[in-house]
């Protein structure tokens, strides 16, 4: 079955951007959408956006104007970048497949990010 | 402040019924979007235990029910086993927001 692992820094300086890979095994990301999306003790659990495996992509709203995610189909991984990062960025990073309109299954085991200097 | 409100704590003994209840409004559970929910086991992902309302994924124990009227949702545990204590969330889709939301997540203990 699929299976999704996040990697990245787990430390990023205030201001600077957020990085991070999903990468997919098990199966292809082909007819997909994959999401990212992170959790806070303040905040729980907020969807930050996903992409499509042709590479079209959808964002919260609220976070639209700093990220950009992106797919890379030869290598199964898709990318998560957040720009000006700030304390409130802290937290615990999944990625996960999403059905585009409705549930996320599975989950990537997750992974921490701390914005500090 | 979520936009799905959840119970912060449910507890119960092995064996009994417990039920997690989700509240919302008319622009995502009252406007017909489908209701999911999430079991998160310290320290690991949330994993998907009901999806569209009230539909089991494989591998799911048929302890595990949910269902949906109005503007909310339920998600029942009936022969609730110490395996069953964790987070449970709550997710859908807000029209106003035009983001899938999740509840703040219900801590069950087995008492």
């Amino acid at each position: 079955q699929v299976q999704l692992q996040e990697s990245g820094p787990g430390l990023v300086k205030p201001s600077e951007t957020l990085s991070l890979t999903c990468s997919v095994s098990g199966g292809s990301m082909s007819s997909s959408y994959w999401s990212w999306i992170r959790q806070t003790p303040g905040k729980g659990l907020e969807w930050i956006g996903y992409i499509y495996y042709s590479g079209s992509a959808n964002y919260n709203p609220s976070l639209r104007s700093r990220v950009t995610i992106s797919v890379d189909r030869s290598k199964n991984q898709f990318s998560l970048k957040v720009r000006s990062v700030t304390a409130a960025d802290t937290a615990v990073y999944f990625c996960a497949r999403d059905t585009g309109t409705n549930w996320f299954d599975p989950w990537g085991q997750g992974t921490l990010v701390i914005v500090s200097s | 402040q979520s936009v799905l409100t959840q119970p912060p704590s449910v507890s119960g003994a092995p064996g009994q019924r417990v039920t997690i209840s989700c509240t919302g409004s008319s622009s995502n559970i009252g406007a017909g979007y489908d209701v999911h929910w999430y079991q998160q086991l310290p320290g690991t992902a949330p994993k998907l235990l009901i999806h569209g309302n009230s539909n089991r994924p494989s591998g799911v124990p048929d302890r595990f029910s949910g269902s949906k009227s109005g503007t909310s949702a339920s998600l029942a545990i009936t022969g609730l086993q110490a395996e069953d204590e964790a987070d449970y969330y709550c997710q859908s889709y807000d029209n106003s927001l035009r983001v899938r939301v999740f509840g703040a997540g219900t801590k069950v203990t087995v008492l």
